[in-house]
């Protein structure tokens, strides 16, 4: 059983909808982080939240809207999206010490965007 | 910069044969650490060792292996006696010291392992 539970698990939107991915963590961290996963592409890292402030935003376009209402709990607010939005929604978690965190998944959220 | 080469794409072998997926990774810090996790297709990333660049002892873990060489910068994995269920998506993965958010995956290995 996951740490790190995500849901819904698989997502159909159309570009004019607005939905929302839910994460939890049940593993004490204080680090969440969110990571999409397109086809062919690297994984790539989207937001990061060290106890619950954000940290890290890297360069993700403001359709996609992060919230950490607690350290627990991560939320990625949609709307608007394009289809090349298309991908694998990963949610992480870690014990954020001073260097070498090893970062927990989630199964993801598969998201395709009609 | 830091970066993470897995060269190989894809790589099927038949059941209980071993198989080894490849790991090179670029860094400037002298001290780091090393990741790798495994993706079956239900998605979920499942961390499988991590190891700090002061440790170059090489680990067992069942018919998981790891070997760590600083001197060729690669941190490669080998699955001995294979089964269906290693068939994954593999990948290597690096953190700088301080920088523990901003870890680099590489692109996977898809393994496929065939009956």
């Amino acid at each position: 059983e996951t740490g790190v539970t995500q849901t819904p698990r698989h997502l159909v939107m159309g570009m004019t909808n607005k939905k929302s991915l839910k994460c939890e963590q049940h593993l004490g961290h204080n680090a969440m982080y969110w990571y999409k996963q397109s086809a062919k592409k690297p994984l790539e890292l989207m937001f990061v939240y060290n106890f619950k402030e954000q940290t890290e935003n890297n360069s993700v376009p403001s359709r996609f809207s992060p919230e950490c209402p607690n350290s627990s709990h991560l939320f990625l607010h949609l709307h608007t999206l394009q289809p090349e939005d298309s991908a694998l929604y990963l949610c992480a978690s870690s014990q954020k010490h001073r260097s070498g965190n090893t970062i927990y998944f989630g199964e993801g959220s598969w998201l395709t965007v009609v | 910069a830091q970066k993470v080469t897995q060269a190989q794409t894809e790589i099927s072998v038949v059941e209980k044969e071993d198989v080894t997926l490849d790991c090179v990774y670029e860094t400037r810090d002298t001290t780091y650490y090393l990741f790798w996790y495994k993706q079956p297709p239900s998605g979920e990333l499942v961390f499988l060792i991590r190891r700090n660049s002061f440790d170059e002892q090489n680990e067992i873990s069942g018919r998981y292996s790891w070997n760590f060489q600083k001197s060729t910068s690669s941190f490669n994995f080998t699955i001995t006696a294979s089964q269906v269920v290693d068939s994954a998506v593999y990948f290597c993965a690096l953190s700088e010291e301080g920088r523990d958010d901003k870890i680099i995956f590489g692109k996977g290995t898809r393994l496929h392992i065939l009956p």
